[in-house]
């Protein structure tokens, strides 16, 4: 069964700083899917950036960008820029074929202070 | 707008009692499922649905049940079998394959 290990419970950063979130996976897969998403204290679950893993290039969108390590099977979350907005939970998030057998972790609760 | 509507989004349930909780979506996706959330913990799969009249457990099944009559409309009713019910319940959606799950906004289930 694939896991999904997020290692930091919590986590805080300045506003305007950068902020990395960490995520390791385990799977004996080849091709799959990872995806970040942020819950806000309204608690909707929005995504925040996906990763095909037959994609060498790491998926960016605006201020959010990954670090897609296949072989250390690591797929961290980098913030930039972060905002007020930015305080949420985040979780890592790993898909085989389909979302029935998408897996999250735990969440990262990220505090971002002016 | 598309989305998905969930309600209520805070019940409450007494010792012995089956509760309902709905989700309804309007995005046409064929795939809808229902997730559960604890504190410290990420999401678990309860039950899925791919298409109407058929649906699969999750990792986590045990004292739910689910209905698909419509496409729209992937009820979840909590049993008294469920001994531990307190959480907050996702319901999402996508269409076939591996597009993004659209989430609802959830339902905080407490006992009384």
């Amino acid at each position: 069964a694939q896991t999904v290990t997020q290692s930091q419970p919590e986590m805080s950063v300045q506003e305007a700083e950068t902020v990395t979130l960490s995520c390791t996976y385990d799977t004996s897969e080849s091709n799959y899917y990872l995806f970040w998403y942020k819950q806000p204290p309204s608690r909707q679950m929005i995504l925040v950036i996906r990763q095909e893993a037959y994609k060498q290039q790491n998926a960016t969108e605006n201020r959010f960008s990954v670090n897609f390590q296949k072989a250390a099977k690591s797929f961290s979350l980098k913030i930039s820029d972060s905002q007020l907005g930015d305080t949420a939970m985040y979780f890592c998030a790993f898909m085989k074929h389909k979302m029935s057998d998408m897996r999250f972790g735990a969440g990262t609760r990220l505090t971002v202070k002016p | 707008d598309g989305g998905i509507t969930q309600s209520p989004k805070y019940l409450f349930r007494k010792e012995g009692q089956n509760v309902t909780l709905s989700c309804e979506q309007n995005l046409n996706h064929d795939a809808m499922y229902w997730y559960r959330q604890d504190p410290g913990q990420g999401l678990r799969l309860i039950y899925y649905s791919q298409i109407v009249n058929d649906f699969q457990k999750g990792d986590i099944a045990e004292g739910y049940s689910v209905s698909r009559e419509k496409k729209e409309s992937f009820p979840l009713t909590v049993t008294s079998a469920q001994k531990n019910p307190t959480a907050f319940y996702l319901c999402a959606s996508d269409r076939e394959g591996n597009q993004p799950q659209h989430f609802g906004d959830g339902t905080r289930l407490s006992i009384l």
